[in-house]
C-alpha cells in the first residue's frame, strides 16, 4: 500500500552495527506499529505508538528502540544488530473506527544481519 | 507461546477446490478475529473479518467459520484460484488490552491450475 512506506527496502549489514529502519504515512492515522515475520512465527509486535508522546514495548522489543518524530514517521533502530534480528520488517498503521481495527501494512523490509 | 495457533503451515488446492485453514486461541478476551492476505514481496492486508456474536461470515468466495465453544475459527476458501495464492494469517484482537493484535505463525497457500 503506496500510504505507508518504508525505507530501506533491503538491508544487509553486520554484527554489532546500528541500524535505522524508517516508515512514513500518509494516511493520517495516529497508531503506528513496528512487527518482525519469522517463518512459521507469523508477524510479532516489536514497538507501538498509539500518538507521538505515547510509545509502547511490544512483545519482542528487546534489542530495539523507536522513535515517533511526528505522527506520520515512526522509525525502529537496532542498536547493535545481531544475527538472530535478520528478519522482515514491517510497519503498520490503523485508525480506530468502531469495534473493529483494521490495521494497513507497508511493503516490508528484508534485513540481514551477518 | 503462540497464543493463536494456526495450521497448517502450508496447503496445495487443486483450481476449483475448497482451501481451509484453522486457527485456534486460548484467551477467551479476545473479541475480534480478522484473517490477513499476504503476497509475495508485498505487506498484509485485511482480507475478512469476524466478532464472536456471529458464528460465520461470507464475503465473496471467502468465509469464517467461527466456534466460540471450541475456541477455533477457520478461514474457508470456495472455488480456489492460482491467484489466491499467498499466506494467509489469522490474528485474534482484545479490546481491554490497546486493541492489540495476535497473528497465527501463517499458512503459505498455493493454488495449482
Amino acid at each position: 500500500d503506496a500510504d505507508v512506506t518504508q525505507t530501506p527496502r533491503n538491508r544487509i549489514t553486520k554484527t554489532g552495527k546500528r541500524i535505522m529502519l524508517e516508515c512514513s504515512q500518509t494516511k493520517g492515522h495516529d497508531r503506528m506499529y513496528w512487527y518482525r515475520q519469522d517463518p512459521g512465527l507469523g508477524l510479532r509486535l516489536i514497538y507501538y505508538s498509539f500518538d507521538v508522546k505515547d510509545i509502547n514495548k511490544g512483545e519482542i522489543s528487546d534489542g530495539y528502540s523507536v522513535s515517533r518524530q511526528a505522527q506520520a514517521k515512526f522509525s525502529l533502530s537496532l542498536e547493535s544488530a545481531i544475527p538472530n534480528q535478520t528478519a522482515l520488517y514491517f510497519c503498520a498503521t490503523s485508525d480506530f473506527r468502531g469495534a473493529g481495527e483494521t490495521q494497513y501494512f507497508g511493503p516490508g523490509t528484508r534485513l540481514l544481519v551477518l | 507461546q503462540q497464543q493463536v495457533k494456526q495450521s497448517p503451515q502450508s496447503l496445495i488446492v487443486q483450481k476449483g477446490g475448497i482451501s481451509i485453514i484453522n486457527c485456534a486461541y486460548e484467551n477467551t478476551a479476545f473479541d475480534y478475529f480478522p484473517w490477513y492476505q499476504q503476497f509475495p514481496g508485498k505487506g498484509p492486508a485485511l482480507l475478512i473479518a469476524i466478532r464472536p456474536d456471529v458464528s460465520e461470515k461470507k464475503e465473496g468466495r471467502f468465509t469464517i467459520s467461527f466456534n466460540k465453544s471450541a475456541k477455533q475459527f477457520s478461514l474457508h476458501i470456495m472455488d480456489s484460484q492460482p491467484g489466491d495464492s499467498a499466506t494467509y494469517f489469522c490474528a485474534a484482537k482484545r479490546s481491554n488490552a490497546g486493541n492489540m493484535l495476535t497473528f497465527g505463525g501463517g499458512t503459505r497457500l498455493m493454488v495449482k491450475p
